[in-house]
């Protein structure tokens, strides 16, 4: 099955430390995006790559935030100086261009200490 | 601002009987929308869709109906199975971005 990939599952750092997190897409699939969820809510849009190129960008992503996909395949997402607030599960999705349905990874649950 | 709306935070219904999901959305621009359903410490996982042109679509025991001049679109899961317990999630696209806009979630209790 080659459905969509992250890792790690769990991290968990002590406040100030950077972070990274990789998402490997379906592979026939050009549109990635991740999504941050909290407790009680639902799935937040982060950002979105169409191939190689980032075309959107929450509000909710701050300057702290980095997001890449270098070759138009895998993603990173990369947070600097973490923050007890950046406790949540980090989603990717990823869909076809045009196609309506976007897949989801098993997430990645990080913890700030 | 919460484009979409599940304003039952959960549902318990008894194993057998026909499980109801409601969902509300504000933006008119939407032309998609899906549902996903989520176990603790998993990804959402795909369950069905509807696009804005059908009023309904059909998968085995699970239906989404979708009234557009309510804004307003429900699951139907009939008959309801223990392994539905779930937390179901609605989403809708459209308009000028690319993203998915999600609802807060409807936790289902199925009881045996």
């Amino acid at each position: 099955d080659t459905g969509v990939s992250q890792d790690p599952r769990h991290k968990i750092t002590k406040r100030g430390q950077n972070v990274t997190f990789r998402c490997d897409p379906i592979s026939e699939h050009n549109r990635l995006y991740w999504y941050r969820q909290t407790l009680g809510q639902g799935p937040e849009f982060l950002t979105y790559f169409q191939n190689e190129a980032q075309l959107e960008k929450s509000r909710l992503l701050s300057d702290r935030f980095s997001a890449e996909r270098p070759k138009g395949s895998f993603s990173t997402l990369e947070i600097q100086r973490t923050e007890q607030g950046d406790s949540a599960m980090y989603l990717c999705a990823s869909s076809l261009s045009g196609g309506e349905k976007a897949f989801f990874g098993q997430g990645t649950r990080l913890t700030v200490v | 601002d919460q484009q979409v709306k599940q304003n039952s935070p959960s549902l318990s219904v008894q194993e057998g009987r026909i499980s109801i999901l409601n969902c509300d959305y504000t933006n008119s621009m939407f032309d998609y929308f899906l549902w996903y359903k989520k176990y603790p410490a998993e990804g959402p996982t795909f369950l069905i869709s509807i696009s804005s042109i059908k009023d309904k679509n059909e998968d085995g025991r699970f239906t989404v109906f979708l009234n557009k001049s309510a804004k307003h679109l429900s699951l139907h899961i009939v008959p309801s199975q223990p392994g539905d317990s779930a937390v179901y999630f609605c989403a809708a696209s459209g308009g000028t971005g690319n993203q998915f806009y999600f609802g807060t979630g409807t936790s289902l209790t199925v009881i045996p």
